[in-house]
């Protein structure tokens, strides 16, 4: 069964912190994503990477910044945690053809106090 | 640049009758349509899409859609609907024309409810 897993369900962190948001895939995927999910808003990419160190920015970037160092793992990473960044975050990974669908993780719900 | 409009905030039907969520896009070029279910507190799961062939395409869950190009619609649709349907449904698109970039765009979800 394929699987990706994001480090935390629920975080609470404290305005101006560095946080970090962990996700990890068993598929061997290519491509791996991070989407900002808001009522109303739906899905909205932050940063998407398509191999090891390689990174592309995406809808929503500022105030993030990400890291895949090893093809399995995608960092997302908030330098400095605002209340605006509370919102439940989304990991998800593909092959790389595009006719395939994604597989996510079952989010982090993060609230900026 | 893409896009895809999910009309309805919130569709009610009841338990037993069809259900129907609708879903529109917007591409330069030729689309590849998805759609994706979330349950509460969980994360997108993959039902169905829409690539090349067959307008009427099946999914899981006894779920399907109809591709129709004219319209530029892609919607999804159940001939009976079960209480445990209920959840929220996003709509996507990727653009067949958009270059090595694998950018999706997502609606902004319709909430289903169906009601015993």
């Amino acid at each position: 069964d394929v699987k990706v897993t994001q480090s935390s369900r629920y975080l609470v962190k404290r305005t101006g912190e560095k946080v970090f948001l962990e996700c990890v895939q068993d598929m061997d995927h290519e491509n791996m994503f991070w989407y900002r999910q808001d009522p109303g808003l739906g899905l909205r990419l932050i940063y998407f990477s398509y191999d090891v160190k390689m990174k592309e920015k995406g809808d929503i970037p500022e105030g993030y910044s990400v890291s895949r160092e090893k093809k399995e793992r995608f960092s997302l990473i908030l330098e400095s945690a605002s209340t605006n960044q509370t919102s439940m975050y989304l990991c998800a990974s593909s092959l790389w053809d595009r006719n395939t669908e994604a597989f996510f993780g079952q989010g982090t719900r993060l609230t900026v106090v | 640049a893409q896009s895809v409009a999910q009309p309805e905030d919130q569709v009610n039907v009841a338990e037993g009758n069809p259900l129907t969520v609708k879903c529109t896009y917007s591409v330069s070029g030729n689309p590849y349509l998805f759609w994706y279910v979330q349950y509460p507190n969980r994360g997108l799961q993959f039902l169905l899409k829409y690539i090349t062939g067959d307008n009427l395409v099946k999914g899981s869950y006894g779920f399907e859609a109809e591709f129709n190009k004219s319209q530029t619609s892609f919607h999804l649709k159940k001939p009976s609907a079960l209480v445990s349907d209920s959840a929220l449904y996003f709509c996507a698109v990727r653009d067949l024309n958009s270059g090595g970039y694998q950018k999706v765009t997502f609606g902004t979800g319709t909430k289903l409810q169906v009601i015993p």
